[in-house]
């Protein structure tokens, strides 16, 4: 069956700090893979989509990128910080062409103080 | 851009009532809407897919039902448990070729008091 991990579970920055999470499946190949925050007050909203190997969508500007090295691996990153970065991010996967049945990953909050 | 919404945006019931709630999404364009149930510290649970109009799906408890015609949709749980205390979120995904994201409410956030 398949699993999603994600890690770390919590993290706490400061403003102007890098960032890096992380996300991995297993038990699938070739997924597509998805980063989502919910920020405080606001329902979950999609910040980035990979249909494959180092093909990443943005779905919103912002100080925040992703990467996908590995096929089951897919990386959020920033170089700096801000507080309206905080919120819980997950990480999700459908297969083949049901996109719309996606499976997430436990999540990861992130507070920047 | 798509509207999703969610209503009541909180709810508290006694264990033992039966409760419901609804998501209103766009009428047109419509290809499937999903139900996630989300407890606190855990990872979004897939309740049910649907993608036909009239559809009423069940998993014990919970049913839901999807008018496509119209842009609602119905969770339902009957006889409340504690254990059903968690945030319900639905997310309506739209049809036509250059679509590739789901767009979800905010939320219902159920609290069931033993």
């Amino acid at each position: 069956s398949q699993t999603i991990h994600q890690w770390p579970a919590t993290l706490v920055q400061p403003v102007g700090s890098p960032l890096s999470l992380e996300c991995t499946v297993e038990g699938t190949s070739n997924p597509n893979l998805y980063w989502y925050r919910q920020a405080a007050g606001r329902g979950l909203q999609l910040l980035f989509y990979s249909v494959g190997i180092g093909q990443i969508s943005s779905e919103v500007p912002q100080n925040l990128s992703a990467s996908r090295p590995q096929d089951r691996q897919f990386i959020l990153s920033s170089k700096k910080l801000l507080l309206s970065d905080s919120g819980f991010y997950l990480c999700a996967w459908s297969v083949g062409r049901a996109r719309y049945e996606q499976y997430f990953g436990p999540g990861t909050r992130l507070t920047v103080t | 851009i798509l509207n999703v919404e969610q209503s009541p945006q909180s709810l508290h019931v006694q264990e033992g009532d039966s409760t419901n709630f609804t998501c209103s999404f766009p009428s047109s364009n419509f290809y499937a809407l999903h139900w996630y149930r989300w407890e606190t510290a855990k990872s979004p649970e897939a309740l049910f897919v649907m993608t036909l109009n009239g559809d009423e799906k069940k998993k014990g408890r919970i049913s839901a039902t999807l008018n496509t015609k119209e842009g609602y949709s119905y969770l339902y749980i009957k006889g409340s448990q504690p254990e059903d205390s968690a945030t319900y979120l639905c997310a309506f995904w739209a049809s036509g070729g250059s679509n590739y994201k789901l767009t979800f409410g905010k939320g219902t956030l159920l609290t069931v008091n033993p």
